[in-house]
């Protein structure tokens, strides 16, 4: 069955530092990929997302990149702020699926 | 409101009582799931309503958990007879779209406590 894997947190980097959070998904089909994220105290919200291979989404200073050949979608952002403290998921959906499928999450933490 | 209500926010209840957690999507969105968040799991799909048509209930864990979404609007998940392992934050989410792009609207949960 469909699968994502993230890695554990928690995640604790300084002010302006690089973000990477690494995604890799198991998929019988073609599936989209989505980053959903949930700041405290707020309901998960749609990040960005991907529909096919090679393609880029990106939003608000985030990125990923639909990797088929590696079955990876990581997260990055080049410059991160206290603001971005928040738990992160990975997800998708596969071909002819009604439902996402979310990993584990990944809580990130910002010090100033 | 504008977005996705869940209630009660907090439930506490003992081992073996009955529990209704309630769900009031954003008007217009023909779509409804339920999802269970467990500590240190991911989401866990229960149950997905669209339309009319029958609900797709493949994640539900057992017949203790039941569902219904009247007048395709408000939705309700019941637990029956809950056990300590059904503690959880029950997410709900609905979207405008048929056929599903996965965005979807969360709302903030109801946090179940099984004592």
């Amino acid at each position: 069955g469909d699968s994502v894997t993230q890695m554990e947190g928690p995640v604790t980097l300084s002010e302006e530092a690089f973000l990477t959070i690494n995604c890799t998904y198991t998929a019988t089909g073609y599936p989209s990929l989505f980053w959903y994220v949930q700041y405290p105290g707020e309901g998960l919200q749609l990040l960005l997302k991907a529909t096919k291979a090679d393609d880029k989404g990106s939003n608000k200073g985030f990125e990923a990149t639909y990797r088929k050949e590696t079955t990876s979608f990581h997260l990055e952002k080049g410059s991160v702020q206290v603001s971005d403290s928040a738990v992160y998921f990975c997800a998708l959906i596969d071909t002819g699926r009604r439902a996402l499928t979310f990993g584990s999450g990944t809580r990130l933490q910002v010090q100033p | 409101g504008a977005g996705v209500s869940q209630s009660p926010s907090n439930k506490v209840t003992e081992k073996g009582k009955d529990v209704e957690l309630r769900c009031d999507p954003i008007s217009g969105h023909t779509a409804l799931y339920w999802y269970r968040q467990s500590l240190g799991q991911g989401l866990e799909f229960l149950i997905y309503f669209q339309g009319n048509s029958a609900p797709d209930k493949s994640g539900l864990p057992s017949d203790r958990f039941s569902a219904e979404r009247t007048g395709g609007s408000v939705s309700t998940l019941t637990i029956q007879r809950t056990q300590q392992e059904d503690s959880a934050v029950y997410l709900c989410a609905s979207s405008l779209i048929s056929r599903n792009t996965g965005e979807l609207f969360f709302g903030e949960g109801s946090r179940l406590t099984v004592l």
